[in-house]
This record gives C-alpha cells, structure tokens and sequence, in this order.
C-alpha cells in the first residue's frame, strides 16, 4: 500500500523568506498529489495540487514539484507571509483511489 | 465550505457510550470519507463510500462503523468509546472527473473527547 513521509514536521522562517517542505511516496503507481493547509482550528484546504503528467506546478507564490522517479514532491512557498503561517500536509493517491496523507509540517513565518 | 456540515461539532462522552456523528453534504458528490485527526499523525481514514451501496474500511476502522444514508449523509459511530478515540474527526467528500480523483472537500470538522 501506499506511505508518504513528510519532512519537516515543523519549520520557521522570517517573513519575506522560502520555505520549503518534502513529501516522499512508496507507490510508483500514484498519479496524484494534492497539498492542504489547515489553519489553527479550521478545517484542511485545498491549496495547490498535480498530476504525474506534469513536473511543476505555479499559482501566485506557491509551486509544487514532482520527481516521478525518485518519488518525491515538494511544496515550495515564497515571499512568505505572517498569514502562511499553518500545518500543510502533503497527500498522494493510494491504489483503492483514496488519499494517503502526511503527518504534516507546521509552518511558522516570523514577522 | 458550508457545502459540507457536521454534528455536532463538540462532544464530551464517557467510556463505553454509543455515540454518532454525523456529516452531510450537499456539494452532489458520490464519495464520502470519515477521517481523524491526532497531534502528529495527520489524516487518517476510518471508513470510505463510494456511493450509497459501497462502504469500505479504512486505514483504522476498528472500534467503528459508518451508515451511508443517503448520497448526502454519512455517519460514524463508535460503538463503545475508549478514552484513545479522543480526537479531531473530519468528514470529507470527493469525486471522479473524467476518470480521475478531484479534490477532497472537509468538513468543519467534531472534536471528541472521551472521558
């Protein structure tokens, strides 16, 4: 079955710097991998995702990689903002077509 | 996303209860999905239905079973509650496109806590 292991489990950063969180996956047959952010209290949202077809992924500040060979994506946050400040989970897609999450990185931006 | 409700949304219970939660949607959507959520553990799913006459387990479904009621509602229940049930409990739902998963809408999700 599916695993994804999610690095770092948390992370600061001054405000105005990028941050960067790594998300591994076991199952070559994943095709899917969507990125949630879950503010203190709040529920997960969607915030960015991408399909193996592609490599990268852009919208605003926000970027998302894929290596398909060494099974690896990463969420990429630039210019980062008091308000990025949250838990981010990374996903990927198990064979029974649900999603297997990551324990998730808790982001703090420094003002 | 109002499109996804639970109830309730706080529940303080004793050790062997029964209790239900219980989640609707109106977003159209065939899939539904009950997961917890624990510090440091991130999402894990419970139970999954991809449509009313499909229920499925999850990664941790002992100690739980789930009712799809309709394409809209879809309730957990703990039959017994332990106190190791205490956590965030979020319901989910989610559809296919051409094939292919869309993205999973959460609920607001029910924080349990068993006493």
């Amino acid at each position: 079955g599916e695993n994804v292991e999610q690095h770092p489990s948390t992370l600061s950063v001054q405000e105005g710097d990028s941050a960067v969180i790594k998300c591994t996956y076991s199952d070559s047959a994943s095709n899917y991998f969507p990125w949630y952010k879950q503010e203190l209290g709040k529920r997960p949202q969607l915030i960015i995702d991408i399909r193996s077809n592609v490599g990268e992924k852009k919208d605003q500040r926000i970027a998302v990689t894929l290596n398909k060979t060494a099974k690896h994506f990463s969420l990429h946050i630039t210019e980062t903002q008091p308000e990025d400040s949250a838990v981010y989970f990374c996903a990927a897609i198990t064979g029974a077509n649900n999603l297997f999450f990551g324990t998730g990185t808790r982001l703090t931006v420094i003002p | 996303d109002a499109d996804v409700t639970q109830t309730p949304r706080n529940r303080i219970t004793k050790t062997g209860k029964r209790i239900m939660l219980e989640c609707s949607q109106t977003k159209g959507h065939d899939r539904m999905y009950w997961y917890r959520q624990d510090p440091g553990l991130g999402l894990r799913l419970i139970y999954y239905s991809f449509d009313v006459k499909d229920i499925n387990k999850g990664e941790i479904s002992d100690g739980y079973s789930v009712s799809r009621q309709a394409q809209a509602k879809f309730s957990l229940s703990l039959e017994s509650a332990i106190p190791n049930q205490t956590a965030l409990y979020f319901c989910a739902t989610s559809d296919l496109l051409a094939g292919e998963l869309e993205t999973q809408y959460f609920g607001p999700g029910t924080r349990l806590l068993v006493l």
